[in-house]
């Protein structure tokens, strides 16, 4: 069965925190990406990775870093958090060399900035 | 740029009654359009997708969606909603290498009546 997972369901962290939030996938998928998603704007791409130490930024990558040093591991990094990253992270993988076109996304980590 | 518009914020169905729910997309090219659905506290699991061919799609759980290029939409359909269909549904379009890059709708949440 394949598994996307993150490292928390739940996290609260002080304005201007440096906030670490990690995916971790099972099933040797190349691409990696990084959304939020926030009442009636679905889902947004802040970062995608299509292989190790590869980046791309998404639509919304202002704010946020990412890093990816392992296949199966994508880190995205908020520097100094703020207010209006309060929000769900979802975090997804894709295989491209056999490719299925279908997204498999992890639990979601709900982020609180107070 | 793309975009995905889901009209439709609140849908509020019977149980075993229909149900249709809307997608326009706005894309220059032959578009990936995918339904993806987020059951409470979950992730998103992909429902159905539709890259070319018959404009009909089949999908899991009993749901199919179509394909009208001349409307721009791909609409979702179930015949016979059960409870465990109450859940957020989420249209995308993707682009990019094997349609990768999503660019989802705002979102329909659907609650079903006993």
């Amino acid at each position: 069965d394949v598994k996307v997972t993150q490292s928390s369901r739940y996290l609260v962290k002080r304005t201007g925190e440096k906030v670490f939030l990690e995916c971790v996938q099972d099933m040797d998928h190349e691409n990696m990406f990084w959304y939020r998603q926030d009442p009636g704007l679905g889902l947004r791409l802040i970062y995608f990775s299509y292989d190790v130490k590869m980046k791309e930024k998404g639509d919304i990558p202002e704010g946020y870093s990412v890093s990816r040093e392992k296949k199966e591991r994508f880190s995205l990094i908020l520097e100094s958090a703020s207010t209006n990253q309060t929000s769900m992270y979802l975090c997804a993988s894709t295989d491209l060399i056999r490719p299925t076109y279908e997204q498999y996304f992890g639990p979601g980590t709900r982020l609180t900035v107070t | 740029a793309q975009s995905v518009t889901q009209p439709d914020i609140h849908i509020t169905v019977s149980e075993g009654a229909s149900l249709e729910l809307r997608c326009n997309y706005s894309y220059g090219a032959t578009p990936y359009l995918f339904w993806y659905v987020q059951s409470p506290g979950q992730g998103l699991q992909l429902l159905l997708k539709y890259f070319s061919g018959d404009t009909l799609v089949q999908g899991i759980k009993g749901f199919e969606a179509e394909f009208k290029r001349s409307q721009s939409s791909f609409n979702l359909r179930k015949p016979s909603v059960h409870w465990s269909d109450a859940a957020e549904y989420f249209c995308a379009v993707g682009k990019g290498a094997a349609g990768n890059k999503l660019t989802f709708g705002g979102g329909t949440r659907v609650l079903v009546k006993p």
